[in-house]
C-alpha cells in the first residue's frame, strides 16, 4: 500500500469556522508533512512531524494547528482563517532522514476555499 | 542556501517525441537526493524518478531518464516517446541529510503534450 489518503477532498469554510483536515498513511513512514500550494506554484512546507513529534514549523500562523495522534495519522486544525489561506493543502509522508528511502509520497490534497 | 532553479516555465512537445526539462540546484552538501515530481491536473504529486548524489550512474524509469551532472549541479529530466498523459506540472526537488526532512522545490515547468 503506497497511498496517502486525505479527507476531505474539498472544503469550503467561513472565516469564523473551525474545521480539520485529515491525512492517513499505512506505509510505516515515521515522517509526515503538511504543505500549502497555490495555483501554478510549488508546494510550501508548513509542518514536519518526525516520530510523532513536531520537528519543523515554518513560521506558520497559529490559526493552523497540526496534530499527530499516532504514526499513521496527521491532522491540521483550522480556525479563523483568512481568504488568502485558500489553497491546496497537501499531506506527505516519508522515512525520516538517515534512512535510504527518503522520497516523499503525497496525498491528493484538500482544496480549501475560505469565504 | 539551498535552492532549485527550473528555467523553463512552460514547454510543449508533440506526442511520441522527446523533451528535456532542465533543473539546476545549489547546495554545499555532498550527500543529497534529487527528485522529479509530476503533478497532473488531478493535482496528486507523483514521484517520477529519484537520484542519489553519490551514484554516478544516471537513473532511468521506463521512458523517463535523468542527466545528472554533479559538478555542474544540473539534473535534467528526459521524457522519451511523450504521451498525452505526460501533460502535467513537473517539479524538480532535492533533500539533504543535513537539511532535515525538507524537500526544496523548484518553481516548476508546465509540460503540454500535443496530439
Amino acid at each position: 500500500d503506497t497511498e496517502v489518503t486525505q479527507t476531505p477532498k474539498h472544503l469550503v469554510m467561513g472565516m469564523t469556522n473551525k474545521k480539520s483536515l485529515k491525512c492517513e498513511q499505512h506505509m510505516g513512514h515515521r515522517a509526515m508533512y503538511w504543505y500549502k500550494q497555490k495555483a501554478k506554484k510549488p508546494p510550501e512546507l508548513m509542518f514536519v512531524y518526525s516520530y510523532e513529534k513536531l520537528s519543523i514549523n515554518e513560521s506558520v500562523p497559529s490559526r493552523f494547528s497540526p496534530e499527530c495522534p499516532n504514526s499513521s495519522l496527521l491532522n491540521l486544525h483550522l480556525h479563523a482563517l483568512q481568504p488568502e489561506d485558500s489553497a491546496l493543502y497537501l499531506c506527505a509522508s516519508s522515512q525520516p532522514r538517515g534512512v535510504v528511502d527518503t522520497e516523499a509520497f503525497f496525498g491528493q490534497g484538500t482544496r480549501l476555499t475560505v469565504v | 542556501a539551498q535552492t532549485v532553479t527550473q528555467s523553463q516555465p512552460e514547454m510543449s512537445v508533440q506526442e511520441a517525441e522527446t523533451v528535456t526539462l532542465s533543473c539546476t540546484y545549489d547546495t554545499s552538501e555532498s550527500n543529497y537526493y534529487l527528485f522529479w515530481y509530476k503533478q497532473p491536473p488531478s493535482r496528486q504529486m507523483i514521484l517520477v524518478i529519484r537520484q542519489e548524489a553519490y551514484k554516478q550512474q544516471n537513473a532511468t524509469e521506463n521512458r523517463f531518464s535523468v542527466n545528472f551532472q554533479k559538478a555542474a549541479k544540473s539534473f535534467s529530466l528526459k521524457i522519451s516517446d511523450s504521451q498525452l498523459g505526460d501533460t502535467a506540472m513537473y517539479f524538480c526537488a532535492f533533500t539533504t541529510m543535513e537539511y532535515g526532512n525538507k524537500l526544496v522545490f523548484g518553481a516548476g515547468t508546465i509540460l503540454r503534450v500535443k496530439s
